[in-house]
C-alpha cells in the first residue's frame, strides 16, 4: 500500500501560468520531503528538498510543507513547455532514511 | 564526474535466462539503491546497500540478488528472468545514511519474453 499519494494527472496549464502539484503522506513522523522531475524516457532528477514547515524557494520552484496537514506541494511559476514532465514526490516516512516515492503527477505546459 | 552510470542501457532476455545489471557511482557516496519503475506503479525499491559490505531487501526483492562489490559498485542479478520482471531499472546513490537526497543513473530498460 502506497503511503505517498499524488494525483496522476495529467495537469495541463498554459505557458506562463503557475502549476501547482500536490502530495499527501500518511506518517506524521516524516521528516524529509523531496520533489523529483522525470522527463519521458529519462531518470528522475532532484529538484527540491524540504525539511521544515513553510516555503522553500529556488528560482521558479517553490516547495511548501505543512506537516500538521501532512502535505507537501510544488509550485512552478511562469511555467514553460520545457517543464512538461512527470513530477515525483518522495517522503522519508517515519524517519526512514530511504524515501518512499509517489506514483507521480504528469504536467503538461501548452504554448 | 559521470555521477551514476548503469550498463547495459537495453536488454532483451528470454524467460529463464540470467543477467547482471551493473551500477557504479563516482561521487564517493556510501549508500546505493536499486529501483524498478513500471507504468502506473512509480518507483519501487528492490534492494539497497547502506554502506559497503551491507545489503538489505526493499519492497520487491523476490527474484533478485545484489552484490555491493566495493564502495563504487552495486550490481543487481536476475537468476531466472520472468516476464513480470520486464521493467525499467534505476540505480541510485546518496551521500550517507540519513542523507536522503538520491541521485539516479540513466536506467536499464529490460524486456523478458
Amino acid at each position: 500500500q502506497k503511503e505517498v499519494e499524488q494525483n496522476s494527472g495529467p495537469l495541463s496549464v498554459p505557458e506562463g501560468a503557475i502549476a501547482s502539484l500536490n502530495c499527501t503522506y500518511s506518517d506524521r513522523g516524516s521528516q524529509s520531503f523531496f520533489w523529483y522531475r522525470q522527463y519521458s524516457g529519462k531518470s528522475p532528477e532532484l529538484i527540491m528538498s524540504i525539511y521544515s514547515n513553510g516555503d522553500k524557494e529556488d528560482g521558479r520552484f517553490t516547495a511548501q510543507l505543512n506537516k500538521a496537514s501532512q502535505y507537501v506541494s510544488l509550485l512552478i511559476r511562469d511555467s514553460q513547455p520545457s517543464d512538461s514532465a512527470t513530477y515525483l514526490c518522495a517522503v522519508s516516512l517515519g524517519g526512514s532514511y530511504i524515501p518512499t516515492f509517489g506514483r507521480g503527477t504528469s504536467l503538461i505546459v501548452h504554448p | 564526474n559521470a555521477g551514476v552510470t548503469q550498463t547495459p542501457k537495453f536488454q532483451v532476455l528470454k524467460t529463464g535466462q540470467s543477467m547482471t545489471l551493473q551500477c557504479a557511482q563516482d561521487m564517493n557516496h556510501n549508500s546505493m539503491y536499486w529501483y524498478r519503475q513500471d507504468p502506473g506503479m512509480g518507483l519501487r525499491l528492490i534492494y539497497y546497500s547502506a554502506s559497503e559490505g551491507t545489503t538489505d531487501k526493499g519492497e520487491v526483492p523476490n527474484g533478485y540478488n545484489v552484490s555491493r562489490l566495493n564502495k563504487r559498485e552495486f550490481s543487481l542479478r536476475l537468476e531466472s528472468a520472468a516476464p513480470s520482471q520486464t521493467s525499467v531499472y534505476f540505480c541510485a546513490s546518496s551521500e550517507r545514511t540519513g542523507v536522503h537526497e538520491q541521485y539516479f543513473g540513466p536506467g536499464t530498460r529490460l524486456t523478458v519474453t
